[in-house]
Parts: C-alpha cells; sequence; structure tokens
C-alpha cells in the first residue's frame, strides 16, 4: 500500500499560473521528497525537506512540510509547458538513499 | 557521467516465464533500489541492495528476487509471471556514504501476454 494521497489527482492549467498539489501521509518521517515523471519515462528529483524543515524553496519550487498535519504542498509558479508531468511526493522514514514510499500522483497539464 | 541505465527498455513475455532486468547504477554508487510502477499508479519499493546482499524488502511475494555484484550493478528476477506484473521497472541508485537523494533510471517497461 502507498503511504501517501496526492491531491488534487489532475490538474490543468494555463502557461503563467501557479499549480499547487498536496501530499498526505501516515506515518514519522525523516524527510519528505518530491518527485517529477515525465510520461513513460523515471523519475527526477525535484526537492528534499526534512522533518525538522517547514518550508524550502528551490527556483520555481516552493515546498511547504507540516509534521503535525503529516501533509506537504508544492508549488510551481509561473508554470511553463515544459512543466507539464506527473508529481510525485515520496516519503522516507530512514536516512536519504533508504526505501522511499510514494504518493498516487498528481498529473499536471499546463496549456500554452 | 552516465547516470542510472537499465535494460532492456521494453520487454514482452507471456503468463509463466521468467525474466531479469539489469540495472547499472551512478558512477560512485553502491545502492540499488528496485521500484514497480503500474500503469497511473505510484512506484512501490520492492527490495534494496547494499554490499551485494538484500538490505530492504516491500511486500512482494518469492518469486521476485534479486542481486548485486561486486561492482555494484544489480540484477531483477521475477519468476512465474502474471499478468499484474505487467508495470514500469524502476531502478535508483544512492551513495550510501552521502544524505543525497537517490537517482533513478528511465525504467524498463514490462508487458505480460
Amino acid at each position: 500500500s502507498q503511504q501517501g494521497e496526492e491531491d488534487p489527482q489532475a490538474l490543468s492549467i494555463q502557461e503563467g499560473e501557479n499549480a499547487t498539489m498536496n501530499c498526505s501521509y501516515k506515518t514519522s518521517i525523516n524527510n519528505l521528497q518530491w518527485y517529477r515523471q515525465n510520461s513513460g519515462r523515471g523519475l527526477v528529483h525535484l526537492i528534499l525537506i526534512r522533518s525538522n524543515e517547514r518550508e524550502k524553496h528551490s527556483g520555481r519550487l516552493r515546498v511547504t512540510l507540516d509534521t503535525s498535519k503529516k501533509s506537504s504542498s508544492l508549488l510551481i509558479t509561473a508554470s511553463r509547458a515544459a512543466d507539464t508531468a506527473s508529481y510525485f511526493c515520496a516519503t522516507d522514514a530512514g536516512a536519504a538513499g533508504n526505501k522511499l514510499t510514494f504518493g498516487g500522483g498528481t498529473r499536471v497539464l499546463v496549456k500554452p | 557521467d552516465a547516470g542510472v541505465t537499465q535494460s532492456p527498455t521494453h520487454l514482452i513475455k507471456t503468463r509463466g516465464q521468467q525474466v531479469t532486468l539489469r540495472c547499472s547504477p551512478k558512477s560512485g554508487h553502491d545502492t540499488v533500489s528496485w521500484y514497480q510502477q503500474a500503469l497511473g499508479q505510484g512506484p512501490q519499493f520492492i527490495f534494496q541492495y547494499y554490499e551485494e546482499e538484500e538490505r530492504q524488502r516491500g511486500n512482494f511475494p518469492d518469486r521476485f528476487s534479486g542481486h548485486q555484484f561486486p561492482n555494484y550493478s544489480s540484477e531483477l528476477n521475477v519468476n512465474a509471471l502474471l499478468l499484474g506484473d505487467s508495470a514500469l521497472y524502476l531502478c535508483a541508485s544512492a551513495d550510501s556514504r552521502s544524505n543525497q537523494p537517490q537517482h533513478f533510471g528511465d525504467g524498463t517497461r514490462l508487458s505480460i501476454l
């Protein structure tokens, strides 16, 4: 079974708009990571946030983590057509490099 | 510097057959994990290899087995294939000495007829 649930399952926006997706998980974690997957390809690591962090930025990405609610959000600002992909959150209960437990993903379509 | 490479990229098998998938980790990485991703779902952890031994295992039957070689490359073997084994199989590698995230390959698409 999967640890996380992602919301929404699918998202369609216009280029230039912001995209927000949420992830909830069930057990204690060491860190939470977000990955992007283009159709039929492997996963690309986007950002890692540790359990003692509340917010992290990387370029147009902003991730928040609320361990009391066991939830995280990923915000992509000023979206581009190239951001079209599936986005997955993954939790790690141990040190980085250990087993990752993924959510079901959010499919994002950015229309030009 | 090559990243994680997997072979083959696509494979078609029939029920009951056996399959072997291969993975070469990113240079400098010594830990390899395997994930199964069914269509439209998130990846599920199968197992992880470190120092040529299975270190962690997910909720997969014994039909799924693996191996890690001295050069850190790895194989995933699946016996007695079922229709439900159709999926994208992803390999991820990491450096056990660092706290950096795993790197994923592009996967092997396995179709069972």
